[in-house]
């Protein structure tokens, strides 16, 4: 069964940094992009950025939003994901979803809940 | 304000067969694959339709997807109350590079 739990969620200040981990599981991890995907209280999904895979080199891509603070990462032998928000803003507070990426996003984590407030 | 564009709300009584649109341009939709979301408040969102017109395995035939160009459309026949939820479509922009989602359909069962 595929598994995708996040954690790491939680309160911080305007200007602080928080990092977000992924554990995958029930999958070929090291075969599949991977996204992250947010959404703020009472607005829709947005894209937040994704990896590729080995075949890839492990480049990103990311939403304008969040380019130049955010970064993904990923241990394949540990079977996680990362996200590490920098900088983070009062607009950045949502829920931050997992996600694998089969030319599409076909499965998602159940999210972990980023609160940006002073 | 998003890239792909959807009607903000549907509704419909049991039984009934509803669509939603799901309006793009040439760079997301006329290029690439759709995706169609199901979120419920406070659960994972899942995957209805996959690469325009597919069901992955699990999810019922009352759902179904198309494309035509650069818009596609999302339809569920046979409404249930369960069906009750905000549904979105994806796909990749080139423009972008990155991945866009429609703004959400929020379905009311009546």
């Amino acid at each position: 069964e595929v598994q995708l739990v996040e954690s790491g969620g939680g309160l911080v200040q305007p200007g602080e940094s928080l990092r977000l981990s992924c554990a995958a599981s029930g999958f070929s991890f090291r075969d599949y992009y991977m996204d992250w995907v947010r959404q703020a209280p009472g607005k829709g999904l947005e894209w937040v950025g994704r990896i590729r895979n080995k075949a890839g080199r492990y480049t990103t891509d990311f939403a304008a939003s969040v380019k130049g603070r955010f970064i993904i990462s990923r241990d394949d032998s540990k079977y996680s994901l990362f996200l590490q928000m920098n900088s983070l803003k009062t607009e950045d507070t949502a829920v931050y979803y997992c996600a694998r990426d089969n030319w599409g996003i076909d499965f998602w984590g159940q999210g972990t809940l980023v609160t940006v407030s002073s | 304000q998003s890239v792909l564009t959807q009607p903000p709300s549907v509704s419909g009584t049991p039984g009934q067969r509803v669509t939603i649109s799901c309006s793009g341009s040439s760079s997301n939709i006329g290029s690439h694959d759709v995706f169609w979301y199901q979120h419920l408040p406070g659960t994972a969102p899942k995957v209805l339709i996959h690469r325009n017109n597919e069901r992955p395995l699990g999810v019922p035939d009352r759902f179904s997807g198309s494309k035509s160009g650069t818009s596609a459309s999302l339809a569920i026949s046979g409404l249930r109350s369960e069906d009750e939820a905000d549904y979105y479509c994806s796909a990749w922009d080139d423009s972008l590079s990155g991945r866009v989602f429609g703004g959400g359909t929020k379905l009311t069962v009546l």
